[in-house]
């Protein structure tokens, strides 16, 4: 059985980093065309992608937030952090977790598993 | 950055009824990277379509995905109660990005 948790702090202050763990079973992020990645979604609004984590430690940003995101992972953990820095209100979403798996019939990755996701709301 | 726009932004229809959602790219997109998702009030996006026309999983045949280039239409063929629902479109060339999202109400 996969699942994917996200954890992290429910309220953070403008200017502040936000730091954001997923914690996932029944996967490995050791297997090749497995990867990790965040996507965010402010109240009653649409999904954003954020990062993206392969199994071999490539790493893809939002282009428009790569400035302030880092994401990391540790295997033997079983663990994807993602760092966001310079927090602003409007960064206030629920932030979720996903595989990110490729299917051989469409040669292609896709988002298969997803967490319950975290909401994080920006607040002085 | 492809953009992806979908269209309309709410269908309302009624139960039985043929729903017809679009997703247009800013440019052309690889069928097999373009992928459907559903999303229920207070729940996580799910897998619907993948590589623009494969279910994924356990997903009813009544949920169709077509198109290529810069057009794809994600057609629900007789709408179900379950049904209603926010659905996105998701491409990834060398980075994913998702549509503004198509809200099918009960009318």
């Amino acid at each position: 059985q996969i699942t994917l948790k996200e954890s992290g702090p429910a309220l953070v202050k403008p200017t502040q980093t936000l730091t954001l763990t997923c914690t996932f079973s029944g996967f490995s992020l050791s297997t090749t065309s497995v990867g990790v990645g965040w996507i965010r979604q402010p109240p009653g609004k649409a999904l954003e992608w954020l990062a993206l984590i392969y199994w071999d430690d490539d790493k893809r940003y939002s282009p428009s937030l790569k400035s302030r995101l880092t994401i990391t992972k540790d295997t033997t953990k079983n663990q994807v952090v993602l760092t966001m820095t310079n927090m602003d209100l409007v960064d206030t979403a629920t932030y979720y977790c996903a595989r990110w798996t490729y299917f051989s019939d469409s040669g292609a990755y896709h988002f298969d598993y997803w967490g319950q996701g975290t909401l994080v709301s920006v607040s002085s | 950055e492809i953009v992806l726009t979908q269209s309309p932004g709410t269908l309302s229809l009624s139960p039985g009824e043929r729903a017809t959602l679009s997703c247009r790219a800013s440019q052309s997109v690889y069928s097999s990277y373009l992928t459907w998702y559903q999303q229920k009030p207070g729940q996580t996006p799910r897998l619907l379509i993948y590589g623009a026309s494969s279910r994924a999983t356990g997903i009813p045949d009544r949920f169709i995905g077509s198109g290529s280039g810069t057009e794809f239409t994600l057609t629900i063929s007789r709408l179900e109660p379950e049904d209603f629902a926010v659905y996105y479109c998701q491409q990834y060339a060398t980075s994913p990005t998702f549509g503004g999202g198509t809200k099918v109400e009960i009318k």
